[in-house]
């Protein structure tokens, strides 16, 4: 079975600190992972992939993520957070096993708290 | 370029109304999908449609039916709504052709009483 999960309901983390946001996958075959970022009462926008090629991907807003395939992980990462990241996070992947679906299996999501 | 658009931003309905959401996107996108976001437990595709004048079942399609009007509309109908179908729901589309990534609109908050 595929499934992507996020083990922190919340990370808080003080202003200029460098933050981590985690997420391990399950798959059977080489995975489609993405990061979106949800801001308050807005919908969900992309901020990188990972889809093949070099495991560190680097995306909108400073953010990059790290794709492990030894340990199924695909930690978010920021060097240094600001209070306007504050937002919740999404880990997805892409449903490998859907055929022309192409739908997206979300984690249940991490709310990140960054304090002045 | 507007991307994705939904309407309305936010209802209220009693048990047994009827509703339609509705998508549009302006990027030429063949496939788009209908999710539902429900706290601590993500998104869930309710729906989806690979291109004009197809529709397919996701997850939980029950208690919804879906109109892909055209290439750029996708609605989302409840006929009789019930408090269960309470969520925040959004609708995405993809372009084909390597990309992979999903384009979400701004979501539509349902509240059914």
């Amino acid at each position: 079975a595929q499934s992507v999960a996020q083990p922190e309901d919340q990370v808080n983390v003080a202003e200029g600190n460098p933050l981590t946001v985690k997420c391990t996958y399950s798959v059977s075959g080489n995975p489609y992972l993405f990061w979106y970022v949800q801001y308050p009462n807005r919908g969900l926008q992309f901020l990188l992939k990972y889809i093949t090629g070099d495991n560190l991907v680097k995306g909108s807003y400073g953010f990059e993520a790290e794709f492990n395939k030894s340990q199924t992980s695909f930690h978010l990462k920021k060097p240094s957070a600001l209070v306007s990241d504050s937002a919740l996070y999404f880990c997805a992947m892409r449903d490998l096993y859907g055929g022309a679906t192409n739908k997206l299996i979300f984690g249940t999501g991490t709310l990140l708290a960054v304090q002045p | 370029n507007a991307g994705v658009t939904q309407t309305p931003k936010f209802q209220v309905l009693k048990t047994g109304q009827s509703m339609t959401l509705q998508c549009a996107q302006d990027m030429n996108h063949n496939s788009m999908y209908w999710y539902r976001q429900d706290p601590g437990m993500g998104l869930r595709l309710i729906y989806y449609s690979a291109s004009e004048g197809t529709t397919d079942k996701g997850e939980v399609p029950n208690g919804y039916n879906v109109s892909r009007l055209n290439k750029r509309e996708f609605s989302l109908r409840l006929e009789s709504a019930a408090p269960s179908q309470t969520s925040v729901y959004f609708c995405a589309s993809r372009r084909e052709g390597g990309s992979e990534t999903q384009y979400f609109g701004p979501g539509t908050r349902l509240l059914v009483l």
